[in-house]
Parts: structure tokens; C-alpha cells; sequence
């Protein structure tokens, strides 16, 4: 069964602590990206991967950390750096032309406690 | 000023009516149009996707791109109520490998 699996589905941070997400993809995309939602913000951009072993920074990457591996893998880190760490982050995967779409994982919720 | 402009809502109509979804865009270089739909808690799933101008219809869903205004709809004829979700507009440019801009996403609550 193709597609994106993000893990854990909820997790809980306490002040100071690095948290790592989990994508794992077996859909054979070269391309995956990390985005950060907010309610009523739409998605911001947070690091993406066009290839293993390159990375670049979105929009909003200060605060976290990634690495690309393995073509299947793209954790992301939110270091304690991150003030504001609360949001849903969702993994995407695109095939070689970014644009003709991106499939989506099912999504983290980060919550600061 | 954002790339791409999208009301946030929310958008509340009774069941069956005709539902109307809008971006407008700055970048005249935008030629790949998408609609994705995300149910609360879950990622976004692809629903319409459109290259350059025109009308591209699916079932109850018509998606329509008007290059020479930047503006791009999704209709939505008989509205159902499992099609209350959040709607994302998202475009890119003709290289292949630009990344996509997306919209803020409307909330949409369809009402039985």
C-alpha cells in the first residue's frame, strides 16, 4: 500500500527538549517537504529535500533541524530553539516535476506542555 | 502582498446549493493550478489539478482558471455535507521543478 507515513500522530514536548517527526515514503518521490500549519495560516514551508543527502530551508526554518539519508526518509527535529513549537506538521512527497502535485502525509501534532 | 490570495472564511451554505471557492495570484509565471482538500486532523488530499487556462470538471466539482485576471475557482454544484473541509488552492510555474505556493485555505461548513 503506496503513500506517507508520519509518526508519532500526537506528541507532547516539554520547555527545552529536542523532538524528532518521523516520514517515512514508499511511493519512489524524489522530492519531500516539511510544512508547518497554523489555524487560520495556511501551510508555511519548513525545510525541503529535492535528493538524499541536500536540503534547503523554506520559509520558517529557524528553530529546526533535517536529514535526508535515505531517499524513503526525511526526519525533522524541533529544537528547543523553537519558541513557539505548537502546530500540526505535515510531510509531502513529490515525483521528479514538483509541479504536478504533492501527496501528503497524515500529519503530527506537536503540543508544548 | 502574498503570491497567492485566498479568503480564509468561513464559508457556511445549506445543503445542495452551488459552493464557490476563489484564489487570486501576483505571478504571471504561475501555469500549474491545484485544489487540495484537507479534512480537519488529516492531510491534504489532491481533488483538482488544471494546467493554464480553462474548465476541468469531476463529478460535482468544476475547477476553472482565468490567466488573464490571475483568479482560479472551484465550484462545487450540490454541496453535501461530507464536503465540509478546508479547501487549499496551490500553483507553480511552467519549470518543472518549482515548488508550489499554496493559498490560506477556506473553511467550508456545508449545513443538512
Amino acid at each position: 500500500d503506496g503513500g506517507i507515513t508520519q509518526s508519532p500522530k500526537y506528541l507532547f514536548r516539554k520547555e527545552g527538549q529536542n523532538v524528532t517527526l518521523s516520514c517515512e515514503q514508499n511511493l519512489n518521490h524524489d522530492a519531500m517537504y516539511w510544512y508547518r500549519q497554523d489555524p487560520g495560516q495556511g501551510l508555511r514551508l519548513i525545510y525541503y529535500s529535492q535528493i538524499v543527502n541536500d536540503f534547503q530551508k523554506g520559509d520558517i526554518a529557524e528553530g529546526y533541524s533535517v536529514s535526508r539519508e535515505k531517499k524513503e526518509s526525511f526526519p525533522l527535529t524541533v529544537t528547543s530553539a523553537q519558541k513557539n513549537p505548537t502546530a500540526f506538521y505535515l510531510c509531502a512527497t513529490s515525483g521528479q516535476l514538483m509541479n504536478y502535485g504533492y501527496t501528503f502525509g497524515s500529519g503530527t501534532r506537536l503540543t508544548v506542555v | 502582498q502574498k503570491e497567492v490570495e485566498q479568503d480564509p472564511g468561513p464559508l457556511s451554505v445549506p445543503e445542495g446549493a452551488i459552493v464557490s471557492l476563489n484564489c487570486t495570484y501576483s505571478n504571471s509565471a504561475f501555469q500549474y493550478f491545484m485544489w487540495y482538500r484537507q479534512y480537519s486532523r488529516k492531510g491534504p488530499e489532491l481533488l483538482m489539478y488544471t494546467y493554464s487556462s480553462g474548465n476541468k470538471e469531476d463529478g460535482r466539482f468544476t475547477a476553472q482558471v482565468d490567466k488573464s485576471s490571475k483568479y482560479i475557482s472551484l465550484f462545487i454544484r450540490d454541496s453535501q455535507p461530507s464536503d465540509s473541509a478546508t479547501y487549499l488552492c496551490a500553483m507553480s510555474g511552467a519549470q518543472g521543478a518549482q515548488k508550489l505556493v499554496f493559498g490560506q485555505g477556506t473553511r467550508l461548513t456545508i449545513n443538512p
